[in-house]
């Protein structure tokens, strides 16, 4: 399957530090998401790059593609409290294939 | 005030019940989607419907059925024949089924009494 695989699967910060997950990905895609997950909540649509792209920018965030090695990183900025959650790539378009996640703790 | 609902956030189920769990939305898109997540994990797709009257099988879709009788409504019934219900139920909607973002509720958790 198309799973995106996420590392590392837990990461505590503190505020004001940069955060940095990876995910990785198993055959060629069209594009790829980043959503954030508060704690017993509902996804939210971080950001999306497409295939043709190489970085793509939101805010504090950068999320990078490398198709070569079926990888994307999504980098936080800045990290705040408020940033703690879990966060998910997912490929595809309809049928979503997400990974299994980080846990992202930025402590005050 | 546009978005998805889900309902109820908890709910109970007895050995050998059939229970549903109501998925809304207002956003006035056609593709509907019911994940499942165990703790820990990602989501994994279980029924997704593309269009009005029409749903297809997800990859974990033993023990579960949906209809789409409205465009605005996509329930999902865990039967009886699911063994391990218990988790964190996520539906979602995207414009068109050939649209990659998705838009999320807030979530039912099924517990087994």
């Amino acid at each position: 399957s198309q799973q995106g695989e996420e590392d590392p699967q837990a990461l505590s910060i503190q505020e004001g530090e940069n955060a940095t997950m990876n995910c990785s990905y198993k055959t060629s895609i069209n594009n790829l998401q980043w959503y954030r997950q508060n704690s017993g909540r509902g996804l939210v649509h971080l950001i999306l790059i497409r295939s043709n792209e190489r970085e793509k920018h939101s805010g504090r965030l950068r999320v990078t593609l490398d198709t070569s090695k079926k990888s994307s990183s999504l980098l936080i900025t800045a990290s705040r409290a408020a940033d703690t959650a879990s966060y998910f790539c997912a490929v595809g378009t309809g049928k979503l294939i997400f990974g299994q996640g980080t846990t992202l703790q930025v402590k005050p | 005030d546009g978005g998805i609902t889900q309902s109820p956030k908890y709910l109970f189920r007895k050995e050998g019940q059939n229970v549903t769990l109501s998925c809304e939305q207002n956003l006035n898109h056609d593709a509907m989607y019911w994940y499942r997540q165990d703790p820990g994990q990602g989501l994994r797709l279980i029924y997704y419907s593309q269009i009005v009257n029409d749903f297809q099988k997800g990859d974990i879709a033993e023990g579960y059925s949906v209809s789409r009788e409205k465009k605005e409504s996509f329930p999902l019934t865990v039967t009886s024949a699911q063994k391990n219900p218990t988790a964190f139920y996520l539906c979602a909607s995207s414009i068109r089924s050939d649209q990659e973002t998705q838009y999320f509720g807030p979530g039912t958790r099924l517990l087994v009494l």
